[in-house]
């Protein structure tokens, strides 16, 4: 079966320290992997796949098959990065999506 | 494009009535979701059209939840009878094609009494 697994409910750090958002995922086929975002009083929206290979407003997140892995980094964050974060999957070439539970990020000045 | 509309923005209701939501999908999106957020369990996909049929309602959690997309620019999600279980916010979203990018509402936030 399908599952995202994203353990923290809350990431708390300073402007300026690096950040690191964990997502691990369960799928037996080829998944394709996707980090969504949703800023206060914002709708849900995607931020950045694993398939364009991009940074997004800084972040960067890279797909390990062996671990079965594809966290959400930033080297130094920033304020405005205050947001819920949810990591999700798609099997190839549908277009269901699979969330997981989603991580609070907030960024102290 | 105003993106996806969903009505009402927030619904406020007794346990045992009927709940309808409602969404109007992106102007040629030919997908359409249906997703719950709660804070134990994040955001859970109930149903997902395309081309208007249902393709997977496997994650509906009960009988009382139906949905329909009589059209493609229209679904309801109805839920009878409410019960506080039932109280979330209620995402419409929709796409085109697989590419892995939806287009969410503003949700619909249900408080049942």
């Amino acid at each position: 079966a399908q599952r995202v697994t994203q353990p923290e409910k809350l990431l708390s750090v300073f402007k300026g320290a690096p950040v690191e958002l964990k997502c691990n995922y369960s799928y037996s086929g080829s998944p394709e992997l996707f980090w969504y975002v949703q800023y206060s009083r914002q709708r849900l929206q995607l931020l950045l796949r694993h398939i364009s290979r991009e940074s997004i407003k800084g972040f960067t997140a890279d797909l390990n098959k062996g671990e079965t892995s594809f966290h959400l980094k930033k080297p130094f964050a920033q304020e405005e990065d205050s947001a819920m974060y949810y990591c999700a999957l798609s099997s190839y070439n549908t277009d269901k999506l699979i969330f997981g539970t989603g991580t609070r990020l907030q960024v102290f000045p | 494009d105003a993106g996806v509309i969903q009505s009402p923005r927030h619904e406020v209701t007794e346990m045992g009535q009927e709940v309808t939501l409602r969404c109007k999908p992106i102007s040629g999106h030919n997908s359409l979701f249906w997703y719950r957020q709660t804070m134990m369990r994040g955001l859970e996909l109930l149903i997902y059209f395309n081309n208007n049929v249902p393709i997977d309602d496997s994650g509906m959690p009960e009988d009382r939840f139906s949905a329909k997309m009589p059209n493609a620019s229209f679904s309801t999600l109805k839920i009878q009878p409410s019960e506080p279980r039932d109280s979330a916010v209620y995402f419409c979203a929709s796409t085109f094609g697989a590419s892995g990018e939806l287009f969410f509402g503003e949700g619909s936030r249900l408080t049942v009494l």
